[in-house]
């Protein structure tokens, strides 16, 4: 157990469909990062925030948003969802900002119909 | 970042001592190495991180020669729960972000 939380655990909506993913960090973790997995792209980082504000921007689609609240929590946003848009989706969390050790979370599957 | 290069996948027996090399040949001065560790369906599980020369814990080992263009996991006596995809990433600490590539998948047989 990472100590990262994630719900759902498992998403099914429709296409045009919007959702939201909700990521809880390690007690005491600043950084929140989102990525994205799917079995033609791999593992593909999309957004990181610390302590509330957004710091670095992956491959992140403009009908993603993401934000990290005051009690740290983050939620990721997923609009008119494609078929396409259908993967794991993970959240990771850091004591820092920079480039270090990520605790991964257990990850939401989204699938798209 | 540094772009890396590791085998696609690997076999091997338990008990077997197991080593995946990573290359990455632009690697710059202030990079370092470190090594994920996913099962399916599951988050990425950091294993070690490395400068130079040679690194120890409790799982693994990291063996990095002393022009840092390539570097080495050593998983000793390895067991089925080993199976697994392992990632070499190559980054500096003033970046944020992981970048994964294929990665190696280990098959670990009886």
């Amino acid at each position: 157990d990472s100590g990262v939380t994630q719900t759902p655990k498992h998403l099914i909506t429709a296409t045009g469909q919007r959702v939201t993913l909700r990521c809880s960090p390690r007690s005491g973790d600043l950084s929140v990062y989102w990525y994205q997995q799917s079995l033609d792209q791999g593992l593909q980082f999309l957004i990181q925030y610390y302590n509330g504000e957004e710091r670095a921007k992956g491959n992140i689609l403009e009908r993603f948003s993401a934000q990290q609240f005051p009690d740290l929590h983050s939620e990721l946003n997923l609009s008119s969802l494609e078929l396409g848009d259908s993967a794991l989706y993970f959240c990771a969390s850091s004591v820092g900002i920079t480039y270090n050790e990520q605790f991964f979370g257990p990850g939401t599957r989204l699938t798209v119909l | 970042l540094a772009k890396t290069t590791q085998p696609i996948s690997m076999d091997s027996y338990e008990g077997q001592e197991v080593n995946i090399t990573c290359s990455h040949n632009n690697i710059a001065t202030n990079d370092y190495i470190t090594w994920y560790q996913q099962f399916p369906s599951q988050g990425p599980r950091f294993i070690i991180q490395g400068y130079k020369t040679k690194v120890t814990n409790e799982v693994a080992s990291l063996f990095i020669p002393a022009d840092r263009k390539s570097s080495t996991l050593s998983l000793p006596r390895v067991s089925l729960s080993d199976t697994a995809v392992y990632y070499c990433l190559v980054g500096d600490q003033a970046g944020t972000a992981l970048i994964f590539g294929k990665g190696t998948t280990l098959s670990v047989s009886s």
